[in-house]
């Protein structure tokens, strides 16, 4: 089965503080994604990564960056966490290109808080 | 713009009550239509694709189906473990990503 691992279920931050995400998945997958979930928006796509060291932004990337050393870890940063960052993170991966097989594996997600 | 609505945002069953959940969307190049289950406190789980208009895929107490403008997502006699939100997601044109609807909420009661 895959397995997609978020590091943190739960996290508490102070307003400015640089804050990273981890997420690992163990798959082989070429493709990683990190989501942001809020009440009655929905997931929205913060960044996706189709390699090592490539990353596209997606619908929302601004506040913050990432990072993809390795092909099963991909970071997300938030370089000066602000209250309006407060959400649930999503992580997932999935194959590359499969078209319309092209099935998203999540992990458990992370819920951040900053105050 | 691409996009995908669902509807009702919220469902509340009975358990045994049969119904179905709509996911509407406006896609130029649609490569496939994705339904998502997220239980509570969890990551959305994958269901089902359906990528030409008069596909359907069962699963369980689960079928999805697609036209045109359309898919639904049957619910056969639900249990209260079928309580979760239920997504509906596209992926089109060239690229690895997924854009996924705002869900609805359902609620089996026993």
């Amino acid at each position: 089965d895959v397995k997609v691992t978020q590091s943190s279920r739960y996290l508490v931050k102070r307003t400015g503080e640089k804050v990273f995400l981890e997420c690992v998945q163990d798959m082989d997958h070429e493709n990683m994604f990190w989501y942001r979930q809020d009440p009655g928006l929905g997931l929205r796509l913060i960044y996706f990564s189709y390699d090592v060291k490539m990353k596209e932004k997606g619908d929302i990337p601004e506040g913050y960056s990432v990072s993809r050393e390795k092909k099963e870890r991909f970071s997300l940063i938030l370089e000066s966490a602000s209250t309006n960052q407060t959400s649930m993170y999503l992580c997932a991966s999935s194959l590359r290109d499969r078209g319309w097989q092209n099935i998203q594996y999540f992990g458990a997600g992370t819920r951040l808080s900053v105050l | 713009e691409d996009q995908v609505t669902q509807s009702p945002e919220a469902l509340r069953l009975q358990e045994g009550e049969s119904s179905s959940l709509n996911c509407s969307y406006t896609v130029s190049g649609l490569r496939g239509l994705f339904w998502y289950r997220q239980d509570p406190g969890k990551g959305p789980e994958f269901l089902f694709t359906l990528y030409s208009a008069g596909e359907e895929k069962e699963k369980e107490r689960l079928k999805a189906t697609l036209t045109k403008k359309e898919s639904f997502l049957h619910i056969t006699a639900p249990k209260p473990e079928d309580s979760a939100t239920d997504l509906c997601a596209f992926n089109s044109g060239g690229y690895q990503k997924v854009t996924f609807g705002t869900g609805t909420k359902l609620q089996v009661i026993p």
